[in-house]
């Protein structure tokens, strides 16, 4: 019964390359979040994402990121042309709404990706 | 806008001591949900409660117990007799159902540390 898993665990990068970040939510879910966690900092929302579709990108940055979860596959972070100020930590969760009553549920997090950028 | 408090940012507690974690939250919504996690040392976010706006009855799991105030705005957790094990961050989150959709806003955190 495999939670959230996020690889790699940790990601270094130079400045300008690019970031990829790996999220598999939990078996049955089909909503993922992002979440990214600046250093001595609480969470704070990026995106989210149901398969093939961006339902709120209000906390993405509006450059350089890009998130999508296919039909098959992981879902995907992008980071292009990364920065120093990109260092944190990046949490993903996944969730099952019940599409008959709009219930929320709970938000599973994974084991997060630590970026450093150099 | 929505904004959750979390006023203590450290708090040190002896083993065996109780030790209770102030959580205070902004929302216009009428319908939300409120939340704790921990944060190990190991650094993964573990899910520990979800409470609706609707439900303001305490809540008791083990050594872990919630209290809900929506007169005060405030969710706060106790843990009693305190472990080392207990020692993480711990973050507080609130959803709102009407305004912002499934996202979680999560407060600055609590460093919990648990000392022998």
């Amino acid at each position: 019964n495999a939670g959230v898993m996020q690889n790699p665990r940790h990601l270094v990068r130079r400045r300008g390359q690019e970031a990829r970040l790996r999220c598999s939510p939990m078996k049955g879910h089909s909503h993922v979040y992002w979440y990214r966690q600046l250093p001595e900092e609480g969470l704070k929302f990026m995106v989210y994402l149901q398969k093939e579709n961006i339902i709120d990108e209000s906390g993405m940055p509006k450059e350089r990121f890009s998130a999508e979860f296919p039909k098959e596959g992981p879902s995907i972070l992008r980071i292009q042309q990364v920065v120093r100020g990109d260092s944190a930590a990046y949490f993903c969760a996944s969730s099952l709404l019940t599409s008959g009553t709009q219930a929320k549920n709970i938000q599973y997090f994974g084991a997060g990706t630590r970026l450093s950028v150099l | 806008a929505q904004k959750v408090t979390q006023a203590q940012t450290e708090i040190s507690v002896v083993e065996k001591e109780d030790v209770t974690l102030d959580c205070v939250y902004e929302t216009r919504d009428t319908t939300y949900y409120l939340f704790w996690y921990k944060q190990p040392p190991s650094g993964e976010l573990v899910f520990l409660i979800r409470r609706n706006s609707f439900d303001e009855q305490n809540e008791i799991s083990g050594r872990y117990s919630w209290n809900f105030q929506k007169s005060t705005s405030s969710f706060n957790f106790t843990i009693t007799a305190s472990q080392v094990v207990d020692s993480a961050v711990y973050f507080c989150a609130l959803s709102e159902w009407e305004t912002s959709g499934s996202r979680l806003t999560f407060g600055e955190g609590t460093q919990l540390t648990v000392n022998p």
